[in-house]
């Protein structure tokens, strides 16, 4: 069964220091991962999606992320932090549910802080 | 364009009610998935619909349901609802059921009292 695991449930940085937000996948075969974004009270907004083209996948906003196979990682980095990227942060796989379906298993979150 | 749209925003119920939730999708989108984000979670998978029929189903009882209609907007609906049901009601589209990312709208909390 395919799932992810993020590493840290709370993450705080300063402003415009790195961002680093881990997440683990299990995966019997190449999996499709996103990383999604959730501000309060709102729905979710993808960030990028990795799909077995290019390892290192660029996202909005200035985050990127990099798949990993020997290390089954999938971790989001962002160079500077800035107040707007206070927020829940989702790793997520896709799952073959069947019939040319997928269905999307979120891990836990990360919520991230900024310090100003 | 507008993009999916999910109504109401807030519902507040009583224990054993039932309630219906709906959503549109963006237009063009055929696929319309719904899951449930209970505070502090995640988002569970509950329903995928594309094309008017169920593709997917998530580990919800039978008191969940639902419906994709002939202009691909959809329905959530709860029967007898529990305590355990408050949370918040994410529906999402996409252009087909494959692995086109997902667009989330706002979501409809749902407090059961």
């Amino acid at each position: 069964a395919q799932s992810v695991t993020q590493l840290d449930s709370h993450v705080s940085v300063s402003e415009g220091t790195p961002v680093l937000l881990r997440c683990n996948y299990s995966s019997s075969y190449s999996p499709s991962l996103f990383w999604y974004v959730q501000h309060p009270n709102k729905g979710l907004q993808l960030l990028l999606k990795y799909t077995s083209a290019a390892t290192l996948v660029k996202g909005i906003n200035g985050f990127e992320a990099e798949f990993k196979k020997s290390e089954t990682s999938f971790h989001l980095t962002k160079p500077s932090a800035h107040m707007s990227d206070a927020a829940e942060y989702f790793c997520v796989v896709s799952l073959y549910s069947g019939a040319g379906s997928y269905q999307l298993t979120f891990g836990k979150g990360t919520k991230l802080s900024v310090i100003p | 364009d507008a993009g999916v749209t999910q109504s109401p925003t807030h519902l507040i119920k009583t224990r054993g009610q039932h309630v219906t939730l709906r959503c549109s999708p963006i237009s063009g989108h055929k696929s319309v998935s719904w899951y449930q984000q209970v505070l502090g979670q995640g988002p569970q998978f509950i329903f995928q619909y594309y094309e008017k029929e169920e593709r997917g189903r998530g580990n919800f009882p039978d008191r969940f349901s639902a419906r994709q209609f002939p202009n691909y907007s959809s329905e959530l609906n709860v029967n007898a609802l529990l305590l355990g049901d408050s949370a918040l009601y994410l529906c999402a589209s996409s252009y087909d059921r494959g692995l086109q990312p997902q667009h989330f709208g706002d979501g409809t909390r749902l407090s059961i009292l």
